[in-house]
């Protein structure tokens, strides 16, 4: 079955640090791909998302990039802040059922 | 602007009680699903509704129920909890189902089962 691998937290990175944040995925077909990020104390909001093939999505300095050759979706910034801390969830939809599929997570700490 | 509205936030029960996590979304919005999250599982899907009057189960149901008598408003019922059931649960929402559609999601609802 459809499925998203993550790379296990926590990540602990100095501010202004360069972040990747590795997530693969199994799928039949080509699903669309998405990053949803969960401030603490806060429900999951969308962070960016890619549709098809080399599509490449961004939002807040973040980018993703959809890779079909290598079945990743790979989460990059810059430059991360002290508000960038949060749990990172890649995603995929199931083709079949429309339904997100989740990651475990990944934990994101940046230290001033 | 409300958005997705869970209550309550924290909820502890003792084994065998019963008891309903409230959700109401004032966005129109017609795809309403329910999931949980636990460690190192991230979130699965417990039930959904494509619209007023029709649910249906994800991929965790059991010991869960579900209505849709309104748009607004899907409630998730917990029949007898059990300490299985420790869990946090989020209420999601989306314009309608899609394979591209944005979720919104509430803030969540701690929950510990005794």
């Amino acid at each position: 079955g459809n499925s998203v691998t993550q790379m296990e937290g926590p990540v602990t990175l100095s501010e202004e640090a360069f972040l990747t944040i590795n997530c693969t995925y199994t799928a039949t077909g080509y699903p669309s791909l998405f990053w949803y990020v969960q401030y603490p104390g806060e429900g999951l909001q969308l962070l960016l998302k890619a549709t098809k093939a080399d599509d490449k999505g961004s939002n807040k300095g973040f980018e993703a990039t959809y890779r079909k050759e290598t079945t990743s979706f790979h989460l990059e910034k810059g430059s991360v802040q002290v508000s960038d801390s949060a749990v990172y969830f890649c995603a995929l939809s199931d083709l079949g059922t429309d339904k997100l599929i989740f990651g475990t997570g990944t934990r994101l700490q940046v230290f001033p | 602007n409300a958005g997705v509205t869970q209550t309550p936030k924290f909820q502890v029960l003792k084994t065998g009680q019963s008891m309903t996590l409230q959700c109401a979304q004032d966005m129109n919005h017609e795809y309403m699903s329910w999931y949980r999250q636990d460690p190192g599982m991230g979130l699965r899907l417990i039930h959904y509704s494509v619209g007023a009057g029709i649910t249906d189960q994800g991929e965790v149901p059991n010991g869960y129920n579900v209505s849709r008598s309104t748009t607004e408003d899907f409630p998730l019922r917990l029949l007898s909890a059990a300490p299985s059931q420790t869990s946090v649960y989020f209420c999601a929402s989306s314009f309608q189902t899609g394979r591209d559609e944005k979720l919104f999601f509430g803030s969540g609802t701690q929950l510990s089962v005794l």
